[in-house]
């Protein structure tokens, strides 16, 4: 079946770092995928998405692009601020009214 | 985006009671689901909930623990019957609208029981 995977957490960055979040999926065909965002006593937020193979989903300041070939959907941010403090999670989605597959969810915490 | 409001946003219940979770979005959607997250965990789906018919329950979830009714296209609700500690989690609805396959989350219940 379907599955993603997340690296490890939880990461801790000073405020300005360089962020990326390492997400890797197993799927038939070409799923869609989101990055979702969860905010301290807060439910689940859409940060990002991508359809098709080479997308590039952003928002925010954030940015993921859909691998193939290496079938990953890695998420980046150039310069992080305390208040993207949160966790970070990685899903897939095959089709329209299919059910949303989640990784583990990464917790980031940024410091001043 | 789509604006889903879930009642009740936090409650402590008392051990063997049930929570009926309402959970009401702002136009129609075509599909509602049901995810659970325990503490410190991913979210689990426990349902689709079926328009005018019984919901679709995922492995390791029975309706005689979480019964769930959707009356319509834009309300729905989720029962935790005769709560454990085990089930203290946070229960998120969440919708896929008419115009897209991108799943929006209301702000969730977060249950305690004690």
């Amino acid at each position: 079946g379907d599955s993603v995977t997340q690296m490890e957490g939880p990461v801790t960055l000073s405020e300005e770092a360089f962020l990326t979040i390492n997400c890797t999926y197993t799927a038939t065909g070409y799923p869609s995928l989101f990055w979702y965002v969860q905010y301290p006593g807060e439910g689940l937020q859409l940060l990002l998405k991508a359809t098709k193979a080479d997308d590039k989903g952003s928002n925010k300041g954030f940015e993921a692009t859909y691998r193939k070939e290496t079938t990953s959907f890695h998420l980046e941010k150039g310069s992080v601020q305390v208040s993207d403090s949160a966790v970070y999670f990685c899903a897939l989605r095959q089709t329209s009214g299919s059910r949303l597959t989640f990784g583990e969810g990464t917790q980031l915490t940024v410091n001043p | 985006s789509a604006v889903i409001s879930q009642k009740p946003s936090r409650d402590i219940c008392q051990r063997g009671t049930s929570l009926t979770i309402q959970c009401q979005v702002d136009s129609q959607v075509t599909m509602m689901f049901w995810y659970r997250q325990q503490p410190g965990q991913s979210l689990t789906l426990i349902a689709t909930a079926n328009q005018g018919s019984e919901a679709t329950y995922e492995s390791g979830f029975v309706i005689d623990k979480f019964p769930i009714s959707r009356p319509n296209l834009t309300f729905s609700t989720l029962t935790v019957s005769n709560m454990s500690p085990e089930d203290s989690s946070i229960y998120l609805c969440s919708v896929e609208r008419q115009d897209g396959n991108t799943i929006y989350f209301g702000e969730g219940s977060w249950l305690t029981v004690v």
